[in-house]
């Protein structure tokens, strides 16, 4: 199985600052790996697939990059309904497929 | 697109439940479904799928011979049957659609409110 690892566990960014988080796979994943953002009371939201296309009406402050075992997710500068907590997924056709254990960002 | 399920309860360790997803907007049997839950404190954990024919089914580990995924087309519905229930099985349990129509890919474009589940006794 595929472990998924993202860091920090925790940021603290101001508004309008920029938010870089990290995601590593335990072997190489290509570029089959999504971000979702899960706000408290929601369901998760899809942001990013293919390591790097935005989903469907995400706003362009939100990109992904990487490819193989390392990846990134930045959002350039922060608004106030971005902050929440962001996991990285490894998917193919074939399961099971994991999730990082989260990162959240939160207001310094 | 709108998933919602319902079925969340309290139980007591060893005991069964039903959780259902009634799904609108989309073809839904053109379509992979997918359990998820969500550990407070823990993260997601991708729980089970099953594909847009019903044929395949796929499990955790964590839960392999204890829960059933399946599906009614003709209700437009989903369900996950729960027996053997432990602590470590509390959490919120999401259904969620895969991205692609007529493949599996562990894509997750939309997912339900989440039902919450409680095994304590």
């Amino acid at each position: 199985e595929i472990v998924m690892t993202q860091s920090p566990v925790t940021l603290s960014v101001s508004p309008g600052e920029r938010a870089t988080l990290s995601c590593r796979a335990s072997q190489s994943i290509s570029t089959n790996l999504a971000w979702y953002q899960q706000t408290p009371g929601q369901a998760p939201r899809l942001l990013i697939f293919g390591a790097s296309t935005r989903a469907a009406g995400i706003p362009a402050r939100f990109s992904g990059s990487g490819s193989g075992t390392e990846f990134t997710l930045t959002i350039s500068s922060l608004q106030s309904e971005d902050f929440a907590v962001y996991y990285c997924q490894y998917y193919n056709n074939w399961p099971p497929y994991t999730f990082g254990q989260g990162t959240k960002v939160e207001i310094k | 697109v709108q998933l919602v399920e319902s079925g969340g309860l309290v139980v007591q360790p060893g005991g069964s439940l039903r959780l259902s997803c009634a799904a609108s907007g989309f073809t839904f049997d053109d379509y992979t479904m997918h359990w998820v839950r969500l550990v407070p404190g823990k993260g997601l954990e991708w729980v089970a799928l099953i594909n847009w024919d019903g044929e395949k089914t796929f499990y955790a580990d964590s839960v392999k011979g204890r829960f059933t995924i399946s599906r009614d087309d003709k209700k437009n519905s989903l369900y996950l049957q729960m027996n053997n229930l432990r602590s470590e099985d509390s959490a919120f349990y999401y259904c969620a659609k895969d991205r692609e129509e007529l493949v599996r890919t562990g894509l997750l474009d939309y997912w339900g409110q989440g039902t919450l589940v409680t095994v304590s006794s």
